[in-house]
């Protein structure tokens, strides 16, 4: 299947712990992204890699550190974790010879406790 | 600043009831819209785009430059329509895009 796929779907963790989200896409694109979807459902970008290299880092706390070990990968750790880290965070991909249209990842559903 | 604007949280009709998803947008340049759906518990998927003026799943979305909008419409709603549906701007912000997502409208279809 050609898509976009993060790991795992679903993690509930302890505050304080240190968290990672890996995200793979096998179509050729070039950007990369990481998306929160909070509890009320509301999306934000968080950050976008184009051939591995930072492109637009929204206002995170730098407890969230994205990694793209190259063009395909797009792994998002998180230090620290607190209680209003709880969220889907959702990788996604595009291609800007494609029309940049941005293709979703599953979700990874975060649960601090 | 570049917002999108979807006054609506949740939207519930009967099936076969026309339906349309309100959206409105404000940015400078010249907009290129989206709709998103998201099934429950799924990822979100391209629905439709304003430039390729296509009609998918029997939704279509008309860009309004006036009214600034870009309302989802759907004349008869069926049960599988219920999802979220975000209304999303593209920003190209020092060359590169991104997407700037409505905070989203839940339509329930009922039967």
């Amino acid at each position: 299947d050609t898509a976009v796929s993060q790991t795992p779907k679903y993690l509930v963790t302890q505050m304080g712990n240190d968290k990672s989200i890996k995200c793979e896409q096998n179509l050729g694109h070039d950007t990369m992204y990481w998306y929160k979807q909070d509890s009320k459902k509301f999306l934000k970008i968080m950050f976008s890699y184009n051939n591995k290299e930072l492109i637009i880092n929204e206002t995170v706390p730098n407890r969230f550190s994205p990694k793209s070990p190259d063009k395909a990968h797009l792994n998002l750790h998180i230090n620290s974790l607190e209680l209003g880290d709880s969220a889907v965070y959702f990788c996604a991909s595009s291609s800007s010879s494609t029309g940049n249209t941005i293709y979703f990842g599953e979700g990874s559903w975060l649960t601090v406790v | 600043a570049q917002r999108v604007t979807q006054p609506e949280k949740l939207l519930s009709v009967f099936k076969g009831a026309p339906v349309e998803l309100k959206c409105n947008y404000s940015y400078s340049g010249s907009p290129e819209l989206f709709w998103y759906v998201q099934y429950s518990r799924q990822r979100l998927q391209l629905l439709l785009r304003h430039i390729s003026r296509e009609s998918i799943k029997g939704f279509t979305a008309d860009l309004n430059k006036g009214e600034t909008s870009f309302h989802l419409k759907k004349p008869f709603a069926q049960e599988e329509d219920s999802a979220m549906y975000y209304c999303a701007l593209r920003k190209i912000s020092g060359g590169y895009n991104k997407l700037i997502f409505g905070a989203g409208t839940r339509l329930a279809v009922h039967p």
